[in-house]
């Protein structure tokens, strides 16, 4: 159980170009997904938490309309790099926190494998 | 603001035991996390402790917490090529849900 996938896996755009990245959580129902931005062998950066049904909440520094994000159902949110350029070329990565029940009481996040997106 | 560090990179030899640790900042009341990277994947969740908590095994892994010196560890014993990977600490502050990420250890495990 506890499966989130995340489509594409691997994306090449041209510049200035948008690119659509979906998030699903597929056993479990996900109030809150999260969006990480992972640089070569660098940490995890957060950039926003999605609610369902609600507006993002971006961290300092993410500009909220270069990176939208949608979360129009309990199992899918989306993130849209809009006007890609290279510099955001990087390893995006979804998290989905269980909405409580059986999954864990620790409230543990699940992670999706990753979206590597190369921006020419 | 919350930090959370780690050792970057670890060597061991296959059957060793391996210890990655982990220091951090804030002592509120929360979980602390362990996941494994392994290339080009996701990250994976190992396990994870509250900190109320000194110790937890898990087949292979013991994590250890020292709430007073704020210092977490993730014990491997019998380490095997498979667990070569890197591995994430991770700390939860209060109720916010988000994740605090160490810079992450590189364990690189030698036959």
């Amino acid at each position: 159980g506890a499966v989130v996938s995340q489509h594409p896996s691997r994306v090449i755009c041209k510049s200035g170009t948008s690119v659509k990245i979906e998030c699903r959580s597929l056993d479990f129902q996900a109030t809150t997904m999260f969006w990480y931005r992972q640089f070569p062998k660098q940490s995890l950066m957060l950039m926003a938490t999605s609610n369902e049904g609600s507006k993002a909440t971006y961290e300092q520094g993410v500009e909220k309309d270069k990176f939208l994000i949608n979360h129009a159902s309990l199992t899918l949110s989306t993130l849209t790099v809009t006007s890609a350029h290279p510099e955001d070329s990087s390893f995006y990565i979804c998290s989905a926190r269980t909405s409580g029940g059986t999954i864990s009481s620790a409230d543990t996040q699940y992670f999706g494998p990753g979206t590597r997106l190369t921006v020419l | 603001g919350e930090d959370v560090e780690q050792s970057l990179f670890l060597s061991v030899r296959e059957g060793d035991s391996s210890v990655i640790n982990c220091t951090y900042t804030d002592s509120s009341s929360t979980y602390l996390y362990w996941y494994k990277q392994e290339p080009g994947a996701g990250l994976q969740l190992l396990t994870y402790i509250f900190s109320n908590m000194d110790m937890k095994q898990d087949q292979r892994l013991t994590v250890l917490l020292n709430k007073k010196d704020k210092h977490l560890s993730l014990r491997i014993a019998d380490t095997q090529t498979g667990d070569s990977a890197i591995y994430f600490c991770a700390k939860r502050p209060g109720n916010t849900g988000k994740l605090i990420f160490g810079q992450g250890t590189t364990l690189q495990v030698k036959p």
